[in-house]
Parts: structure tokens; C-alpha cells; sequence
């Protein structure tokens, strides 16, 4: 394992509530991610961070941002759940910087129904 | 962006058999690996191949990147091979991997 938790793993929300799903890394890589997972879609990446406070936007990161105080923590919110955020969440970490290691390693994911 | 196809999008095999999966992709590339998400959701690392040849136990990997492809081999497949089969690939500093669609593995025993 690379040493990445995410949590909660499984949340249902309702409609118009924020929630925040954590990201939480003991391997200390510069580099963590956020992708959901969908049907039909495969996996698709929200928003990433390229180290403390440095964050930037991925394909699909409308309706959520992120947040990255410490290297090890990288969080998720979505500041009002809609339906068509129901997916699964997988957060990702890689050092691109460190020569010849530039692999990504994947935590468990994190379900999210939306009602 | 790029884009990332998988061939063929689903495979049955009997246990012991042999596979071929592929990933073609549209532009040269930095990054490209292989993954297997097993049936738990687990998105497991297969294999770091940008360029060249691979081999873990019953799983291989090429990468011919002048001719934009990559192919994973499964040498005497087992059950517990069943699951998806992504390839990844990403071609610029942001180190943003683009998922193909990927290939759906049934080992029946």
C-alpha cells in the first residue's frame, strides 16, 4: 500500500448540504489528486495540488474545490451536493519531481450517493 | 487533450488462458501506466511504462511510444485476474493522468 486513506469511504447526503471528503497521505509526495469515478466515463480528474496552498483545476471542477493546509492532507468539498455528484472519489498521490519515479498511486475511493 | 482508447472494451477467458489488452493514445506521452481495479473498487498498480518493456510474474507490459500504443499481457489467467484494466497516460508537466475507458476482464474457472 502507499499509504493513503480516504474518509469517509461511504456517505449519503442529501441535496444542497456540504460535505468534505479528506484525503489523508503518509508518504509525503509533493503531488496529490482528486478524480471521480463514473460509468460510462471512466476516471476523471477534479482538481489537484502541487504542494501547500498550491492548488490548480482538472477536467471536470465545477461545483468543487479543494484545500491543502499540510502536505499530507488534501480535501474535497462540494459546497452544495447535487444528484449529478454521486460518484466515487479517488484521491491520488506521486512525487513527479523525484527522478524516474513519476507513478501515481490511487487511495481506496470514497462513495457518495446524493439524494 | 489526449485521448486514450482500450481494446477490446470486454473479455471472457477460461482460467489458463492468454490475453492481449491494448491502449492506443493520441500524442507522445511522459507517463502511462497500467492498472487493474479489482471487483472491490481497488485501483491496483500494475506497471510505471512510459517507454519499453515490463514483466511481474504472469503480467507484461510494452510501450511503443513512437507509434503511441501500450500492451498489457496476461499469461495463464486466473479468477482473481477478473476485474477492469485501465491504461493511463499523461503527456505534460501537470502530471494529470487521462483514463481510457478500460477493458473488462471475466476469468471463468
Amino acid at each position: 500500500d502507499a499509504g493513503i486513506t480516504q474518509s469517509p469511504r461511504h456517505k449519503v447526503t442529501e441535496t444542497g448540504t456540504p460535505v468534505t471528503l479528506r484525503c489523508h497521505q503518509t508518504e509525503n509526495h509533493r503531488y496529490m489528486y482528486w478524480y471521480r469515478q463514473d460509468p460510462g466515463h471512466g476516471l476523471r480528474l477534479i482538481h489537484y495540488s502541487y504542494g501547500v496552498k498550491d492548488t490548480d483545476k482538472g477536467e471536470v471542477s465545477d461545483g468543487y474545490s479543494v484545500s491543502r493546509s499540510k502536505t499530507e492532507d488534501f480535501l474535497l468539498t462540494l459546497e452544495s451536493a447535487t444528484s449529478s455528484q454521486t460518484s466515487v472519489y479517488f484521491c491520488a498521490i506521486s512525487s513527479p519531481d523525484r527522478v524516474f519515479y513519476n507513478e501515481q498511486f490511487f487511495g481506496p475511493g470514497t462513495r457518495l450517493t446524493v439524494l | 487533450g489526449i485521448q486514450v482508447e482500450q481494446s477490446p472494451p470486454d473479455l471472457i477467458l477460461q482460467e489458463g488462458a492468454n490475453s492481449t489488452l491494448r491502449c492506443n493514445f493520441s500524442d507522445s506521452v511522459n507517463n502511462l501506466q497500467w492498472f487493474h481495479q479489482n471487483p472491490w473498487g481497488q485501483l491496483i498498480n500494475l506497471f510505471y511504462i512510459p517507454s519499453g518493456t515490463k514483466q511481474n510474474g504472469r503480467l507484461s507490459a510494452t510501450t511503443v511510444a513512437t507509434e503511441r500504443y501500450s500492451l498489457l499481457y496476461i499469461s495463464s489467467s486466473q479468477t482473481t485476474d477478473s476485474g477492469v484494466y485501465f491504461c493511463a497516460v499523461d503527456n505534460n508537466a501537470g502530471n494529470m493522468l487521462t483514463f481510457g475507458g478500460g477493458t473488462r476482464l471475466m476469468v471463468k474457472p
